[in-house]
């Protein structure tokens, strides 16, 4: 099974700047990664797919980058409905695996 | 409207047994691959199980094998997950997910229901 782990676990943000989070594979992934956000109480949401392209109706301020092993999603000029945890997932061996998450906190 | 509504959850003894339907509309479902996700409480995501379109094609992990059973009726555009065997640790919210293409091999998931919640207890 592939192991996914994210860094930081907790993010604190003011409004406007800029978060950075990490996620890194125990063996590559090629460009089978994806984002997902889940504010509380709600089902977890695509944000990216396939490393860097962002899902139907993302806000162009959410990108990722990476390849293999290493990954990064970036949020530009960050919003108070930003707050959320955010969790990766590889897609290239089943069993699918999420990392444990990042919380994104707005300051 | 896409919508995906999952039902079927609910309290049950351990060593019982449940199905969970989930009911697409806004989509047919035979174009896609679909599967189950459930998240226990405090904890991040678990993928169980996946389905090709046809329903050839399943995955399973390994913690479920043998007790879980994921189906689909294209018919009535309803995936299921008949689960056996519960045991405490499948105390979690389970959604239903969308897949992008009709395999479940390297595919992504675009779409999640709500969720509906199974908890298993004495």
């Amino acid at each position: 099974e592939i192991v996914m782990t994210q860094s930081p676990a907790t993010l604190s943000v003011s409004p406007g700047e800029r978060a950075t989070l990490s996620c890194r594979a125990s063996q590559s992934v090629s460009s089978n990664l994806a984002w997902f956000q889940q504010r509380p109480g709600q089902a977890p949401r695509l944000l990216i797919y396939g490393v860097s392209t962002r899902a139907t109706g993302v806000p162009a301020r959410f990108s990722g980058s990476g390849s293999g092993t290493e990954f990064t999603l970036t949020i530009s000029s960050l919003q108070s409905e930003d707050a959320a945890v955010y969790y990766c997932q590889q897609y290239n061996t089943w069993p699918y695996t999420f990392g444990q998450g990042t919380k994104l906190e707005i300051k | 409207e896409v919508q995906l509504l999952e039902s079927g959850g609910g309290l049950v003894q351990p060593g019982g047994s449940l199905r969970l339907s989930c009911a697409a509309s806004g989509l047919t479902l035979s174009s896609y691959a679909m599967g189950w996700v459930r998240q226990a409480p405090g904890k991040g995501p678990e993928w169980v199980s996946v389905i090709s379109s046809n329903g050839g094609n399943t995955y399973y992990t390994d913690s479920v094998k043998g007790r879980f059973t994921i189906s689909r009726d294209n018919s009535k555009n309803t995936l299921y997950l008949q689960m056996n065997s519960l045991r405490a640790q499948d105390t979690a919210v389970y959604y239903c997910a969308k897949g992008r293409s009709t395999s479940p091999s390297k595919n992504y998931f675009d779409f999640w229901g709500q969720g509906t919640l199974v908890t298993v207890s004495s």
